[in-house]
């Protein structure tokens, strides 16, 4: 089961920053935070990933609160196409020798950027 | 999609066929993915591999097989088709801290 709790929807106007939370609670030390989308029905797309620092790449911004247990992914200017489904999630190691790393996936929030 | 291709990318199936979705990437991936996703649902992991020679079973394996002969290639196998699978599929595929998916493969089983 995942691991995360996010908001099932959310909406944001276009040009303006989108804010989408995430609580992980149990997350453990180790683990960290992932966010992805996926637009449509596409296949999903990497964001950003986090350990405890805040993050910050091309596409997004990640704040992690102090003690881990929740976050928040920031899209700065939001746009239609940003128009996705976000999904928060934290990351498992797998059994195998070799750290692989499974992704947990939950529902999701559906962000939809208005004009 | 960093290099992960699957086909078909559409078919249907009748009850009790079978057959094998095809996964490849030429990215070097050490680590690949199986997921589904059910309608309204998020992604749940059938199997994945962490080298070739090397597979496990994830949260929905029943099925379903796969081998890793080659780094570059991830079949799924499904054996027996029943409408409990008509589902969308996604392969990804992955090198150190991140996953790249694929496009999907829309699977109907009747």
């Amino acid at each position: 089961d995942a691991k995360t709790t996010q908001p099932p929807s959310m909406d944001c106007a276009e040009g303006r920053a989108a804010n989408l939370p995430c609580n992980h609670s149990t997350i453990s030390g180790n683990e960290y935070v992932y966010w992805y989308r996926q637009i449509h029905s596409q296949g999903p797309q990497y964001i950003i990933h986090g350990l405890k620092n805040n993050e910050t790449n091309e596409m997004a911004s990640l704040i992690i609160t102090e003690d881990r247990k929740s976050s928040t992914l920031i899209l700065p200017h939001a746009t239609l196409r940003d128009t996705a489904v976000y999904y928060c999630i934290v990351r498992v190691a797998l059994k195998l020798q070799g750290g692989s790393e499974k992704l947990v996936f939950g529902k999701g929030t559906k962000l939809t950027v208005n004009p | 999609n960093a290099g992960v291709t699957q086909t078909p990318k559409f078919r249907i199936l009748k009850i009790g066929q079978s057959m094998t979705l095809q996964c490849t990437q030429d990215m070097n991936h050490n680590y690949m993915y199986w997921y589904r996703q059910d309608p309204g649902m998020g992604l749940k992991l059938i199997y994945y591999s962490v080298g070739a020679g090397i597979t496990d079973k994830g949260e929905v394996p029943n099925g379903y097989n796969v081998s890793r002969s080659t780094t570059e290639d991830f079949p799924l196998r499904l054996e027996l088709a029943a409408p409990s699978q008509t589902s969308v599929y996604f392969c990804a595929g992955g090198v150190g801290n991140t996953i790249y998916f694929g496009e999907g493969s829309w699977l109907t089983v009747v």
